[in-house]
């Protein structure tokens, strides 16, 4: 069975980045689509990118453009998401989620969520 | 403003059953069997209650439904019960430059 273990809670101030891992275990890396999904508090889910680590291929949301990379190693099967010049707004727990585990074509699997504030 | 439209807030009591609307348009919903929907506790990670449209994944009761209907999808539940009561999300494929869209979401109340 796949799981995704994701880093833990981060506190950053504004316009500095965070980094937030997504290990994957029980299956095939590269195989995988792992994107990236947030929900700042009250809010809904926010897609912001995806990658194929066979492929070495990152998407992204247009709104996120030219602030997130989303990367993956897969000698440790994990996947990266970092997103730059961080404000207030960008306050949110941050979700991995693939694509496809179970040969569902949709986000079958998610990690736990990490929480990132961005406060001064 | 998300890209998809959910209803803010649905209800019903136990037994009941509910429909959550999902609007799209002819780019994302009506383009694609490849709608999802999921299920989210306070404080939990969603889960995957439909995908494509209208298949079940393994272990999710068959009180869940979906159904599209031109840029429309649609959550039916069935016999409501009280674990049911959470936030419900819709997704939608949107093709190879936007990738992937929400719905605002639809928090249910089981009265």
């Amino acid at each position: 069975q796949v799981q995704l273990v994701q880093s833990g809670a981060e506190v950053k101030k504004p316009g500095s980045s965070v980094k937030v891992s997504c290990k994957a275990s029980g299956g095939t890396f590269s195989s995988y689509t792992i994107s990236w999904v947030r929900q700042a508090p009250g809010q809904g889910l926010e897609w912001m990118g995806r990658i194929i680590p066979i492929l070495g291929i990152a998407n992204y949301a247009q709104k996120f453009q030219g602030r997130v990379t989303i990367t993956a190693d897969k000698s440790t099967s994990t996947a990266y998401m970092e997103l730059s010049s961080l404000r207030s707004e960008d306050t949110a727990v941050y979700y991995c989620a693939n694509y496809d585990s179970s040969g569902y074509q949709a986000f079958d699997i998610w990690g736990q969520g990490t929480m990132v504030t961005v406060s001064s | 403003q998300s890209a998809l439209t959910q209803p803010a807030s649905v209800s019903g009591s136990p037994g009941q059953s509910i429909t959550i609307s999902c609007t799209g348009t002819s780019s994302d919903v009506g383009s694609y069997n490849l709608v999802s929907w999921y299920q989210q506790h306070p404080g939990k990670a969603p889960k995957l209650m439909i995908y494509e449209g209208s298949k079940r994944p393994s272990g999710v009761s068959n009180r869940f439904s979906g159904s599209k209907s031109g840029n429309t999808a649609s959550l039916t539940i069935s016999g409501l019960q009280a674990e049911d009561e959470a936030d419900y999300y819709c997704c939608s494929y949107a093709g190879s430059s936007t990738f992937e869209v929400f719905g605002g979401g639809t928090k249910l109340t089981v009265l």
